[in-house]
């Protein structure tokens, strides 16, 4: 069955650290994997897509990194800011389609920044 | 250009009524999903809908929900007779091709609770 786990659950750290949220799937085949941010209320936000043969992928202080042969995908925040406070969701996604099977996501990882 | 579009964002219900939720998608997309979520939990896809088609609808209960996304207007989401289950935040999200190569966007989501 393909899942998508995430760990850790939730974390706290204050404002200017760096943090790293991990994710860890069963998806296969693979197609991409995206990493979602879902502030309190709102709807998910796209940060980055990375395709199987992408290592590593930048947006702003958001680092995504893939690892195609252990199945694991990270994302690191750099120098942390309040508004980095929300859910981070990882999705695998199928080689095959958009349907029930082709986008399974992770459970998110609350990430609360406190000043 | 608008983004992804659903209204209402938060409807009350009793027992027994029926919920109606809209999505409109960004233009030249023609891609439509419906996912919910739980508190605390990841999104769980519903439906998958291009023009006029039920692409999957496997994440659907067979019983009291449909959609729909006609040649002109939004895709509605219908819940018949609801119940207490049902309460949640129900997302929609368009793409302009398969979501296996095609980058999703969200909408703010409906919250719906059933009283």
């Amino acid at each position: 069955k393909n899942q998508v786990e995430q760990s850790p659950q939730s974390l706290i750290i204050l404002e200017g650290k760096n943090c790293t949220l991990q994710c860890n799937y069963t998806v296969s085949p693979f197609s991409n994997l995206r990493w979602y941010k879902q502030d309190t209320g709102r709807g998910p936000v796209s940060l980055t897509i990375m395709t199987f043969s992408e290592n590593t992928k930048s947006n702003g202080r958001y680092t995504a990194t893939l690892d195609a042969d252990t199945k694991q995908s990270s994302l690191h925040i750099t120098a942390s800011q309040l508004s980095d406070s929300a859910s981070y969701i990882c999705v695998v996604i199928l080689y095959s389609g958009g349907g029930a099977d082709g986008l399974t996501f992770g459970k998110g990882t609350h990430l609360i920044i406190q000043p | 250009n608008a983004g992804v579009m659903q209204n209402p964002r938060h409807l009350v219900r009793r027992r027994g009524q029926e919920a109606r939720l809209r999505c409109s998608p960004m233009k030249g997309h023609s891609h439509v999903y419906w996912y919910r979520q739980l508190p605390e939990e990841g999104l769980k896809f519903m439906v998958y809908l291009q023009k006029e088609n039920i692409i999957d609808e496997s994440g659907m209960p067979k019983e009291r929900f449909s959609a729909e996304f006609p040649k002109e207007g939004p895709s509605i989401l219908r819940i018949q007779q609801v119940v207490r289950g049902d309460s949640a935040a129900y997302f929609c999200a368009s793409s302009d091709r398969d979501a296996d190569t095609g980058e999703l966007f969200f909408g703010e989501g409906s919250r719906l609770t059933v009283l």
